[in-house]
C-alpha cells in the first residue's frame, strides 16, 4: 500500500515569510497527525485530527501555526510568519481508527534563514 | 504529564555484541509503549509495540511497570541495525504519541 505522502521535501525561507506543507495520508486512515522534529530531538506532536475534526492542538503555536484537514483526507500545515526556531523537520503521520501507533511520511525539512 | 527519556544519545557496539537501548517513562495512566526506528534516508517506522510481545529483526522489549522502563534488546547486533531508535508512549487513549529524544545505534564491523 502507498505510504503517507508529504510535499515539499525541502523548503528554505527567510524569517517572517510564510510557508505551507501538504500531507496525503494512507487511504482510509481516519487519524492524521503533524509532528515537529527539531534537530537532535524526538518528534513533538503539534496537532491531531480525527477525520476532519481536531482532537488535540494543545502544542500548536496558534499565533503563527495553523492546520486544516478538509474533507477528512489531505491536510495542510501553515506557518505565518516563520521564525528561526521553526527550522525543523515536519512529519505527517496517519493511523486507522482503533489502532495505536502511527505510520509516518518522509517529512518536510524546513530551514528558516 | 507524560515523559519519555532515552539517556543515551549514542550507543556504539561491535558486530555480534549484545545491544540494550534504554527507555524510561513517566505516566500516571496505563501506558502503551513503542519502539520506532529510522534508518538512514528512510522514514520513521514502527519496530515493535509492547502489547504485541513479539520479536522483530531479533529485537525484543519488555515493559517493566515497576521500573517504568521499556528497554530494547538484541543479543547479537548486526551492521544493518545501525539507525536512530526512538521510544514512544501512547497516552490519553487518543493515540497521541510522546517520543523520547532518540538513541543513535552504531554497529561497527
Amino acid at each position: 500500500e502507498a505510504g503517507v505522502a508529504q510535499s515539499p521535501r525541502y523548503k528554505i525561507i527567510e524569517k517572517r515569510q510564510s510557508v505551507a506543507f501538504w500531507c496525503n495520508p494512507i487511504s482510509g486512515h481516519a487519524t492524521l497527525y503533524w509532528y515537529q522534529q527539531i534537530l537532535g530531538q524526538g518528534p513533538k506532536l503539534l496537532i491531531q485530527f480525527q477525520n476532519n475534526g481536531v482532537v488535540d492542538d494543545s502544542q500548536l503555536p496558534k499565533d503563527r501555526f495553523s492546520a486544516e484537514r478538509l474533507k477528512g483526507v489531505d491536510s495542510t500545515l501553515k506557518i505565518q510568519p516563520a521564525k528561526l526556531e521553526d527550522s525543523a523537520v515536519y512529519l505527517c503521520a496517519s493511523s486507522p481508527s482503533g489502532y495505536t501507533g502511527a505510520f509516518f511520511g518522509q517529512g518536510t525539512r524546513l530551514t528558516v534563514v | 504529564a507524560q515523559r519519555v527519556t532515552q539517556p543515551e544519545k549514542l550507543l556504539s557496539v561491535f558486530k555480534g555484541a549484545p545491544v540494550e537501548l534504554k527507555c524510561n517513562y513517566s505516566y500516571s495512566g496505563s501506558p502503551e509503549l513503542f519502539w520506532y526506528v529510522q534508518y538512514s534516508r528512510q522514514r520513521l517506522q514502527l519496530l515493535l509495540r509492547h502489547i504485541s510481545r513479539e520479536s522483530i529483526k531479533g529485537f525484543t522489549a519488555d515493559l517493566n511497570k515497576g521500573e517504568t522502563s521499556f528497554h530494547l534488546k538484541k543479543p547479537f547486533a548486526q551492521e544493518e541495525d545501525s539507525a536512530m531508535y526512538y521510544c514512544a508512549l501512547s497516552y490519553n487513549a487518543g493515540n497521541m504519541l510522546t517520543f523520547g529524544g532518540g538513541t543513535r545505534l552504531m554497529v561497527k564491523p
